[in-house]
Order: structure tokens, then sequence, then C-alpha cells
């Protein structure tokens, strides 16, 4: 019963490239995420979205841009890939209608390398 | 500005031996605290939240506002709690986001 999906497990890019992560969530969410996860950092927010076509800048979002053209569907853009680009991106979906307790649901990730 | 801290990257302990995982924040309001575990090949999920108040796999969390604490604890280790443990805080009068602490790594020894 797979519920938050990402396009692919592991992508690999070259400097300067474009790159597309594609999440999509199968629970009628409003809130979907975009993080980062790096050894000794945790997660880190780069982008969320509440709506659809609304975002919300977070923590880290420099370098990253997001499209929310459909409910269930959130993509992360790197418009130029560069090395430090190389991580594992984690999606995760909520709902205001889970009474407040704010559980994440989160994808399997996508381990980003960029060469 | 709202920040965790878990002071350990990496914890090893015995099978049958108690476990506390540490975590710390800061938050000027009334936080809500959760942790989240990744086991290996798994998908990040969440373990427990403070409101509820449930003891889940054997762990349980305290938040203590005194000394801005949210310990996660298990009296007695089992093999199968090895795994990747993040500590989080919601920002009550934000949206849903969440603030991520850095994780610690909880390896049981048979």
């Amino acid at each position: 019963d797979v519920k938050v999906t990402q396009s692919s497990r592991y992508l690999v890019k070259r400097t300067g490239e474009k790159v597309f992560l594609e999440c999509v969530q199968d629970m009628d969410h409003e809130n979907m995420f975009w993080y980062r996860q790096d050894p000794g950092l945790g997660l880190r927010l780069i982008y969320f979205s509440y709506d659809v076509k609304m975002k919300e800048k977070g923590d880290i979002p420099e370098g990253y841009s997001v499209s929310r053209e459909k409910k269930e569907r959130f993509s992360l853009i790197l418009e130029s890939a560069s090395t430090n680009q190389t991580s594992m991106y984690l999606c995760a979906s909520s709902s205001y209608r889970d009474r407040g307790y704010n559980e994440q649901f989160f994808g399997p990730g996508t381990r980003l390398t960029v060469l | 500005a709202q920040r965790v801290t878990q002071p350990e990257k990496l914890l090893s302990v015995f099978k049958g031996a108690p476990v506390e995982l540490k975590c710390n924040y800061s938050y000027s309001g009334s936080p809500e605290l959760f942790w989240y575990v990744q086991y290996s090949r798994q998908r990040l999920q969440l373990l427990l939240r403070h409101i509820s108040r449930e003891s889940i796999k054997g762990f349980t969390a305290d938040l203590n506002k005194g000394e801005t604490s949210f310990h996660l604890k298990k009296p007695f280790a089992q093999e199968e709690d090895s795994a990747m443990y993040y500590c989080a805080l919601r920002r009550i009068q934000g949206a849903q986001k969440l603030v991520f602490g850095q994780g610690t790594r909880l390896t049981i020894n048979p």
C-alpha cells in the first residue's frame, strides 16, 4: 500500500544539467514537502507546498525551485545541478485533516549524484 | 529560532541494555515533538508523538519543558531497534512544517 512515490531511486547527472525529481501521493493530502537528507545534518526542508500552485521556501531553497500543478504531484527542480547538490532527497506529505497530529508520510527517497 | 539538537550522531548498546536517545529543542512557544525512525532499506516513518503519551515498540518519550528535552527511552534494547532516529519539532503557530534534528544512528549489538 505505497502512498508516496518518487520517480527514481537513483539518479546520476552532470554539473549544469537541469534535473527534475517527481513525487506523487495518493492520500489526497494538501501539504507536500521536499527535504535533503545528509549525514550529520539531518533532514533540511527545501520547499513546502500547502495547496495547488502554492509554495513556500524552506530553510535551504537556494539552487532549487518547485512546481505543484496538481494536488497529488510535487516536483523539485534543480535548474543547474552542482556537485554540492549530491544528496538523498525525500518527499513527504501531510494533511490538515490529521486532527492536528501532523504526521508526515515519506517517500522512499531519491539518491542524486552530480558529477 | 526553532532548533532541535541530537547530541549523539552514533549510539551503540548491547541487546537487553537500556537505551536513551537524547533530544533537546529551542522554541519560544509551546512545542509539539515527535520521533521519526528509519530502519535499513525502509522509508522514514513516525515512531511516536508526545501529545499521544503512547508507548510504541517499547519506546517512550516524555516532554520536559523545564529542560527543553524530549529524550527517547527503552528499558531493554532489541536488535531490531537498530535504525536512524530523528527528533522533530512542530511550530504550533506555523503551517505543517517540522524542524528535524541531525539524527542518531542506533546500533544494537548482539
